[in-house]
């Protein structure tokens, strides 16, 4: 079943200490992005990546990191958590560019909602 | 600074009525739209996508439409179901090389039976 899969679903944590949230797609795509959801606000792109080795910043950038090392994979590092980075997280992936010229369709992963103490 | 907004924030109704979501942007210089049903605790799906030059576009019982010289979308539900009960998203790009998307903060649909 093509798919994109988030690890954890669910996680607490406390301030400062770092956490990595993984992300994984099998349907051979070139882009793959990072989202942050909160209340009230539409999703907020925070890393995206065109391809291997190649990533970008999105919107809300700071207090993330992210590489891209394999095709399907896409992993979201937190390396100092704080309570502002509460919030629900959707990886997405899409054969080519999403937004911009492109009609590509992103495929949202189920999501992680990440709370930090 | 663009932007989407979506309207009501909330919406409930009764199992096989009708209803309507609206979406104004300020994106420019507009590329594409679409709009997403998002089910409770899931991602995003992707329901339409419609170009600058699209008026209407349908998918079972939701029908999208765009205005794109006043900047309004809407998403029309026909004889709503149990299972529509979602969050609807409308997501505007920019006509750019880069990867410009902005998201509405949703409509929150409940279906009553």
């Amino acid at each position: 079943e093509a798919q994109v899969t988030q690890n954890p679903r669910y996680l607490i944590t406390v301030t400062g200490k770092k956490l990595t949230v993984t992300c994984s797609q099998n349907m051979n795509h070139e882009y793959m992005s990072w989202y942050r959801q909160d209340p009230g606000l539409g999703l907020r792109q925070i890393y995206y990546s065109m391809n291997v080795e190649v990533t970008d910043k999105g919107d809300v950038p700071e207090g993330y990191k992210v590489s891209r090392k394999e095709k399907r994979n896409f992993p979201l590092i937190l390396e100092s958590p704080s309570p502002n980075q509460t919030s629900l997280y959707f990886c997405a992936s899409s054969p080519g560019l999403a937004g911009g010229f492109s009609t590509d369709t992103q495929y949202f992963g189920p999501g992680t909602r990440l709370t930090v103490l | 600074k663009n932007q989407v907004e979506q309207s009501p924030q909330s919406l409930i109704i009764l199992e096989g009525k009708n209803c309507t979501l609206q979406c104004n942007y300020t994106v420019s210089p507009f590329s594409n739209l679409r709009w997403y049903k998002q089910d409770t605790g899931r991602g995003p799906v992707s329901l339409t996508i419609m170009t600058f030059s699209e008026n209407t576009k349908s998918n079972g019982r939701y029908t999208a439409t765009l205005d794109a010289d006043t900047k309004q979308s809407s998403l029309h539900i026909t004889a709503s179901q149990l299972s529509d009960s979602a969050s609807y998203i409308c997501v505007v790009s920019e006509y750019s090389s880069a990867s410009k998307i902005i998201f509405g903060s949703g409509t929150r649909l409940s279906i009553r039976p």
